[in-house]
């Protein structure tokens, strides 16, 4: 059964700096993994997806990496703004359709 | 194109009562998921389909949750009678799943905005 972990829980910092969340997966057999953007009271935002076969994909300030063979993904975000305040969560595609979520990480990025 | 659209968005009810939960995916999507989401445990995968048909209900907590998807457009989750503990933000979300990287676009998770749920 693929289990999905995101270090840290939380996170807080100031404005302007560079940060790193983390996300590990115990199956490696994945389709691809996909981050995604939480802001309170509301739906997911899908941010990044990477395919299996890559090893990042960029969007602006984003920057997702993705280690198959370690079971592992991390979220860059350069330049960090208080409308980068979010819930950040990973998401593992193994078997079919069926996708598996971590618990997030909860950013604060404060002015 | 208008997103994932779930209604009600709202729904305070009292236990013993029904619940309908109503998604309408993405035009075109060939798989539909339905999430449930509580503080104590994150997002829960109740069931999901793929072209209409149900194909893992693993997630469904008991026989007083039920789901349908009559066609490509339309998907609903019942809850008969509902309780307290199903209070939750229940999420809809398609995709366009194809195995392989796809068109561009194809296997992002597109989530509607929620249907948060209050049983008194």
């Amino acid at each position: 059964k693929q289990e999905v972990t995101q270090i840290p829980a939380a996170l807080s910092v100031p404005e302007g700096e560079n940060l790193v969340l983390n996300c590990s997966f115990t199956d490696s057999a994945i389709y691809n993994l996909q981050w995604f953007r939480q802001d309170p009271g509301k739906g997911l935002t899908s941010l990044l997806l990477i395919q299996s076969s890559q090893r990042e994909q960029t969007s602006g300030r984003l920057n997702a990496s993705l280690d198959k063979s370690s079971g592992r993904s991390t979220l860059y975000i350069a330049a960090s703004q208080p409308g980068d305040s979010a819930t950040y969560l990973c998401a593992v595609r193994t078997s079919g359709s069926r996708l598996t979520f971590g618990e997030g990480t909860q950013l604060t990025v404060n002015p | 194109d208008a997103g994932v659209i779930q209604s009600p968005r709202h729904e305070v009810t009292e236990m013993g009562q029904e619940v309908t939960l109503r998604c309408k995916p993405i035009s075109g999507h060939n798989s539909l998921f339905w999430y449930r989401q509580t503080m104590m445990r994150g997002l829960e995968l109740l069931i999901y389909f793929n072209n209409n048909v149900p194909i893992d209900d693993s997630g469904m907590p008991e026989d007083r949750f039920s789901a349908k998807m009559p066609n490509a457009s339309f998907s609903t989750l019942k809850i008969q009678p509902s309780e307290p503990r199903d209070s939750a933000v229940y999420f809809c979300a398609s995709t366009n799943f194809r195995l392989g990287q796809g068109a561009r676009g194809a296997n992002v998770l597109t989530f509607g905005a929620g249907s948060r749920l209050t049983v008194l």
